[in-house]
């Protein structure tokens, strides 16, 4: 069955230093897509950024970046120069293989990141 | 632009009591989905649809009925609400996803029902 972890229930990063969460998945398919979503404490889900199992560059969206490692079944968010606002529950996804005329998707359980100053 | 709403934003039942909770998307998306949220477990699929008039079980479908009469609406019922389902709901919506699009906008998510069953 296809499986996100995330093995870092919590996460602290003082202001301006990078961060990087992780996310392993687990499939046997050759297709699939992998999403980071930000909850912040007001409860909305954000989408943030998406890597497809055949793009060739690790995606990228400002202070946001996709460490995608096939090999490793591996999606690591890193995000630069972080700010008070980035405090957040942080949810790696994975677009169900398989899926393409349903679409659904199967999430980790989160990494909470508190930013310090 | 509305996106997904969700209503209501906060509910509190009585053990046995039924409800509906709505989800109304503008995007003209084809699929529609229903997701639980509880501490420490992510999100879990209930329920989704592929378009009008259909609907699908997702992870953990017991206690919950829905529908899609309309394109835009996707309803989530609780016909005897239990403390178990003591939860935030959140709405999705998808259309048929090109990696350009979901490079731009991923999955459009509601901004969440809280519900307790008391």
């Amino acid at each position: 069955a296809q499986k996100i972890t995330q093995t870092q229930p919590g996460m602290f990063v003082q202001e301006k230093e990078a961060v990087t969460l992780d996310c392993t998945y687990d499939t046997s398919d050759q297709s699939y897509g992998l999403f980071w979503y930000k909850q912040p404490s007001s409860g909305e889900m954000i989408f943030l950024i998406y890597q497809g199992s055949y793009d060739e560059q690790n995606a990228t969206e400002g202070r946001y970046s996709l460490n995608f490692q096939k090999a490793r079944k591996s999606a690591n968010l890193v995000i630069s120069a972080s700010q008070l606002g980035d405090s957040a529950m942080y949810f790696c996804a994975m677009r169900e293989p398989g899926s393409y005329n349903t679409d659904k998707l199967i999430f980790g359980t989160g990494t909470r990141l508190q930013v310090f100053p | 632009n509305a996106g997904v709403t969700q209503t209501p934003k906060f509910r509190v039942l009585k053990t046995g009591q039924s409800m509906t909770l709505l989800c109304a998307q503008d995007m003209n998306h084809e699929y529609m989905y229903w997701y639980r949220q509880d501490p420490g477990m992510g999100l879990r699929l209930i329920h989704y649809s592929v378009g009008e008039g259909t609907t699908a079980k997702g992870e953990v479908p017991d206690g919950y009925n829905v529908s899609r009469l309309k394109k835009q609406n996707f309803l989530l019922g609780l016909e005897s609400a239990a403390p178990s389902q003591t939860s935030v709901y959140f709405c999705a919506s998808s259309s048929l996803t090109t990696s350009r699009t979901l490079k731009l906008y991923g999955y459009t998510f509601g901004s969440g029902t809280r519900l307790t069953v008391v």
